[in-house]
């Protein structure tokens, strides 16, 4: 299993940026997937999450109206749409994959990408 | 409750036991998972459902849950075990996964 993100970078606030996450080694449109993120010395903060057929989108309060998740499973790669962003969304965005079932662990992670709000 | 309760940090010397808590948002009716973090590197799951331990990680890691608190036991803790460690559940109330604080682990 592999999961590779890209898309990170400075933006100021009010921008958007799409970050992706290509993933291997698996039967990506089985599984769910979920974004999470670390800001800089701070711990873990679940993001959004999708099923595994993409019908199923749920996200954190901090996030909800602002951040679109999304997937392509012929292309086997995860997306999150950030608009509006602000400076708090300032992290280190993870992609990993669940399990079958939304209570499922995360048991794969990528390395993360940085994203950078700042004017 | 948006984050689950862990002790800030947990010191101890090698070969000891560690052990660290996670309570809240009614853990108990839930499944727990532990996973460990170093600097610089992505989290790793170290037990799942609440006392499942992946393949790979030594059996000196290990889980259980009483009422609503869950604990991750470090045996005979060694110095690579020095890492942050967080908790986490799905709650299926609000259809929202929620992370533990996170606690230091700091071996003497």
């Amino acid at each position: 299993v592999h999961l590779v993100e890209s898309g990170g970078g400075l933006v100021q606030p009010g921008e958007s940026l799409r970050v992706s996450c290509v993933a291997s080694g698996f039967s990506f449109s089985s599984y769910v997937m979920s974004w999470v993120r670390q800001a800089p010395g701070k711990g873990l903060e679940w993001v959004s999450v999708i099923s595994g057929h993409g019908r199923g989108t749920y996200y954190g309060d901090s996030v909800k109206g602002r951040f679109t998740i999304s997937r392509d499973n012929s292309k086997n790669t995860l997306y999150l749409q950030m608009d509006s962003l602000r400076a708090e969304d300032t992290a280190v965005y993870f992609c990993t994959k669940g399990g079958t079932s939304f209570r499922d662990e995360s048991d794969y992670w990528g390395q993360g990408t940085l994203v950078t709000v700042s004017s | 409750s948006d984050v689950l309760d862990q002790p800030l940090s947990v010191s101890v010397a090698p070969g000891e036991t560690a052990r660290i808590t996670c309570g809240g948002n009614n853990i108990g009716t839930k499944s727990v998972h532990w996973y460990q973090q170093k600097p610089g590197q992505a989290p790793v799951v170290v037990i799942y459902y609440d006392r499942d331990r992946p393949s790979g990680i030594p059996e000196r890691f290990s889980g259980s849950k009483s009422g609503d608190t869950a604990t991750l036991t470090i045996s005979r803790v060694e110095a690579g075990d020095e890492a942050d460690y967080y908790c986490q559940v799905w709650d299926s109330n609000s259809d929202r996964y929620v992370f533990g604080s996170g606690t230091k682990v700091t071996v003497l």
